[in-house]
Formats: structure tokens, C-alpha cells, sequence
């Protein structure tokens, strides 16, 4: 399944926490993105980074941060102040590299995160 | 701007009957478009994009430059292609490249 994990698969959160979705990939790909999937809207870019110590808002970014720490880790917080945070959230990643168009992104299994 | 439009959201066609899935695009440069695809409890996964100009399982896409689309066609729909199925572009943004995707279809073939 292509070496990118997500956890946890469910999670709760109770309004006005915040909370922070794992992925990780031992794939050495440079690129990783974070996706919002909700019904009839698609996938929505949150965050994507292109290199370690690198990253750049994507089109929802609101309510949302990141870090790129290390190659293989993309965490994602999704913080109190985004407003409707229920959905399905996916991680992926590619090989990357700013000069690079035609990547193949390889998604994890995603985390769903339900607020209460 | 950047956009990928896929303007029907479920497809519905019987085994063995022709199918084709819309997507147009809006890219000022020269863009990379993919198709990918989610079956049921499975990752979301490439299913094929222009540049390899391939068939898999049996899916074409021919990117069209002049009319902006980039449709899927199968010319005989079987049950297991009943999937999600999403038209992505690639294109360079201020960051670097990201690549967007369409709303989605839902493709049902009955038997």
C-alpha cells in the first residue's frame, strides 16, 4: 500500500481542542500533502511541503498547521479555530522536488475526525 | 486560476455499455492531468495520467488542449469498476507545483 501510514483511523475531539493527525511515509519521497475529503466537494488542499523545513498553505488552510520537521513526518494540527474540522482527512505524499509536475501521489488510509 | 471541473457527480450505467467520465480544466500553463480512483475500503490510488498516454484496465483519457478536457472512457463497463473516481491537474503555484483536484463522480455500473 505504498509505505504511507495515517493515525488514528477515528478520532474525537471535543470542541475548542486541538488535535493533531499523524502521517508518515518511508517511501524517501521529498513532497507530502495534506487533503480534506468531504461529500461532493472533492479533495481540498490544506497544506503541502515540497521539502524538510518547508511548507505552504494550500487552498483551506484556515484552522489548520503544520511542520515538516523530518522527511518522513507530516503531522497536521488541526487547531480550535477551524470552524467545521468533522471530515475525512487525507495524508499523501510523492516524489517531489520544486522541479517536478508529473508526480505520482501515494495516499494513506486517512484519519476521520469527528468533533463532539 | 488553477481548476479542475468534473460536473456530474454520480454516473450510472449498465454492464457492458460505454462510459465517460467528464473533466475540463482551467490552466494558464501547460498541465499535467491525472485520474484517480477510490474503490470501496480501498486508499485512494492512480488510476492512469496523460503523460504515460496508457490503458489501464481498460481506461483511456486524451487530453484535449484546445477544448480543455481530459475525459475518461471504458468502451464496456464491468461491476468492478463501480468506484470514485476524481480528474486532477498539476501545475506550478507559488510554492511549487500542488496539484488540485475535481469534485469527484460516482460511478455505479448495474448488472
Amino acid at each position: 500500500d505504498g509505505g504511507i501510514t495515517q493515525s488514528p483511523k477515528y478520532l474525537f475531539r471535543k470542541e475548542g481542542q486541538n488535535v493533531t493527525l499523524s502521517c508518515e511515509q518511508n517511501l524517501n519521497h521529498d513532497a507530502m500533502y495534506w487533503y480534506r475529503q468531504d461529500p461532493g466537494q472533492g479533495l481540498r488542499l490544506i497544506y503541502y511541503s515540497q521539502i524538510v523545513n518547508d511548507f505552504q498553505k494550500g487552498d483551506i488552510a484556515e484552522g489548520y498547521s503544520v511542520s515538516r520537521e523530518k522527511k518522513e513526518s507530516f503531522p497536521l494540527t488541526v487547531t480550535s479555530a477551524q470552524k467545521n474540522p468533522t471530515a475525512f482527512y487525507l495524508c499523501a505524499s510523492s516524489i517531489g522536488g520544486r522541479k517536478t509536475s508529473t508526480d505520482t501521489q501515494y495516499f494513506g488510509p486517512g484519519t476521520r475526525l469527528t468533533v463532539l | 486560476a488553477q481548476r479542475v471541473t468534473q460536473p456530474e457527480k454520480l454516473l450510472s450505467v449498465f454492464k457492458g455499455a460505454p462510459v465517460e467520465l467528464k473533466c475540463n480544466y482551467s490552466y494558464s500553463g501547460s498541465p499535467e492531468l491525472f485520474w484517480y480512483v477510490q474503490y470501496s475500503r480501498q486508499r485512494l490510488q492512480l488510476l492512469l495520467r496523460h503523460i504515460s498516454r496508457e490503458s489501464i484496465k481498460g481506461f483511456t483519457a486524451d487530453l484535449n488542449k484546445g477544448e480543455t478536457s481530459f475525459h475518461l472512457k471504458k468502451p464496456f463497463a464491468q461491476e468492478e469498476d463501480s468506484a470514485m473516481y476524481y480528474c486532477a491537474l498539476s501545475g506550478l503555484g507559488t510554492g511549487g507545483f500542488k496539484t488540485i483536484f475535481g469534485a469527484g463522480t460516482r460511478l455505479f455500473v448495474k448488472a
